[in-house]
């Protein structure tokens, strides 16, 4: 099945800093990638997603690239403000996990503690 | 209404206490999802269900057991927990064509 690494698992920056989370996949299949933030004690949203025939998407300060051939994604944040403080997850989905009804499955990374210091 | 949401909010509940967890959606989706979240620990999806039916079970212990009475409710039934069942039970849910998976709020869950 698909596997997800994520790197680094926890990372410090100064406010106003810029911020790189890395995410690799084993499934070269996979085709969609969310970014998930959550907040302590709050639901995990997503932020920015990208799929496999896009090789970049940015969302204001929220950039995400994706290398297929390398079989890697990164979430990057610029001009980070404290409220960008989270746990940040990334996830694939590999297609053979897509049901009818549009029920699919996921696969989470490990998570990134971003913390965004005054 | 664009939200996911979880009743109850918290829950405490002995060994062999039955309790149930709800999740209800109004954005006219037709998948929906339960997940189990340790703290600082990615979400563990736990059952999928696409046009109501059961179609993932990630094979979760019996004492944990779901249901979905229509398009937009889905319930987790719980009975003779463990306290390493003690978690955030996420619910969320997906559109037919769609990619993105809404979640809700939670139902922090504590087994004593």
């Amino acid at each position: 099945g698909e596997n997800v690494e994520q790197h680094p698992s926890t990372l410090s920056v100064q406010e106003g800093d810029s911020a790189v989370i890395k995410c690799t996949y084993s499934d070269s299949a996979s085709n969609y990638f969310p970014w998930y933030k959550q907040e302590l004690g709050k639901r995990p949203q997503l932020i920015i997603d990208i799929r496999s025939n896009v090789g970049e998407k940015k969302d204001q300060r929220i950039a995400v690239t994706l290398n297929k051939t390398a079989k890697h994604f990164s979430l990057h944040i610029t001009e980070t403000q404290p409220e960008d403080s989270a746990v940040y997850f990334c996830a694939a989905r590999p297609p053979s996990f897509i049901l009818t009804g549009g029920g699919n499955k996921l696969t989470f990374g490990t998570g990134t503690q971003l913390k965004v210091e005054l | 209404d664009t939200e996911v949401t979880q009743t109850p909010k918290h829950l405490v509940m002995g060994m062999t206490n039955k309790k149930s967890l709800k999740c209800e959606q109004h954005m006219g989706h037709r998948a929906m999802y339960w997940y189990k979240q340790k703290a600082k620990k990615p979400p563990e999806l736990m059952f999928v269900y696409s046009y109501e039916k059961l179609s993932i079970n990630e094979s979760v212990p019996s004492r944990f057991s779901p249901e979905c009475p229509n398009s937009s409710l889905l319930n987790l039934h719980l009975h003779a927990l463990q306290p390493e069942d003690s978690a955030l039970y996420l619910c969320a849910s997906s559109q037919e064509q769609g990619f993105e998976q809404f979640f809700g709020p939670g139902t922090r869950l504590t087994v004593l």
